[in-house]
């Protein structure tokens, strides 16, 4: 089945320094998603992507699906304590139900 | 607008007793709904993910199960709990094609 790496697997920042984070698959994806998990709760959608090369920006995150199709990266600028909280990649291929997730990346943010 | 209500939002049971969680969506009509599991401090594993009232697809292989009895309702249940069934179990729903998975609030399961 379908592999998703993401890292890294943790990130300890300063308040206002940049965040880069990225998730690559073993096979090409139709769909990259990125999303956000506060302690307690559910996943919060935070961008999707549908089309390869495509780059998409929420406010200071931006997030790009990358040429191959299998790849995708996240960025954050000037971070702030709110931005605390795990990053979960999830992507699927054409038509596939099955929405696979990485294993998330734990951002701490240090006032 | 679409919401999805999963309950109870947490669950203390022993080992060896039944389990059942619910989840339902509001807003929508034929979505593709969803159970995922998320150890502490872990990523998220997909369990069963359903495409219409009684076709469930299962992804591990496990004591647990899952069951679709209308179009909005999705209930995970086992009928005697591990003490490795203890995690964190999203319930998700997501339209047509590749529109994106949203998630409900959860529930923490703890077995003793």
């Amino acid at each position: 089945g379908q592999q998703l790496n993401q890292s890294p697997q943790s990130m300890f920042i300063q308040e206002g320094e940049d965040v880069s984070m990225n998730c690559t698959s073993s096979s090409i994806f139709n769909t990259w998603l990125w999303y956000k998990q506060d302690p307690g709760e559910g996943p919060v959608l935070l961008i999707a992507l549908y089309k390869a090369g495509e780059l998409t920006s929420n406010g200071r995150l931006t997030a790009q699906f990358g040429i191959t199709r299998k790849d995708s990266f996240l960025n954050i600028s000037a971070s702030i304590p709110s931005d605390v909280g795990i990053y979960f990649c999830a992507g699927s291929e054409y038509n596939n139900n099955d929405m696979r997730f990485g294993a998330g990346t734990r951002l701490t943010v240090k006032p | 607008s679409q919401t999805i209500h999963q309950w109870p939002a947490t669950l203390v049971q022993p080992v060896g007793s039944p389990l059942s969680l619910e989840c339902t969506v509001e807003g929508t009509s034929n979505p593709n709904l969803y159970w995922y599991r998320q150890a502490a401090g872990r990523g998220l594993q997909l369990l069963f993910y359903s495409v219409g009232i009684g076709q469930i697809s299962s992804e591990v292989p496990q004591n647990l199960s899952a069951s679709r009895p209308q179009d909005r309702q999705f209930i995970l249940s086992s009928k005697k709990l591990l003490l490795s069934d203890s995690g964190f179990y999203l319930c998700a729903w997501k339209g047509p094609r590749n529109s994106p998975l949203h998630f409900g609030n959860g529930t923490r399961l703890t077995v003793t």
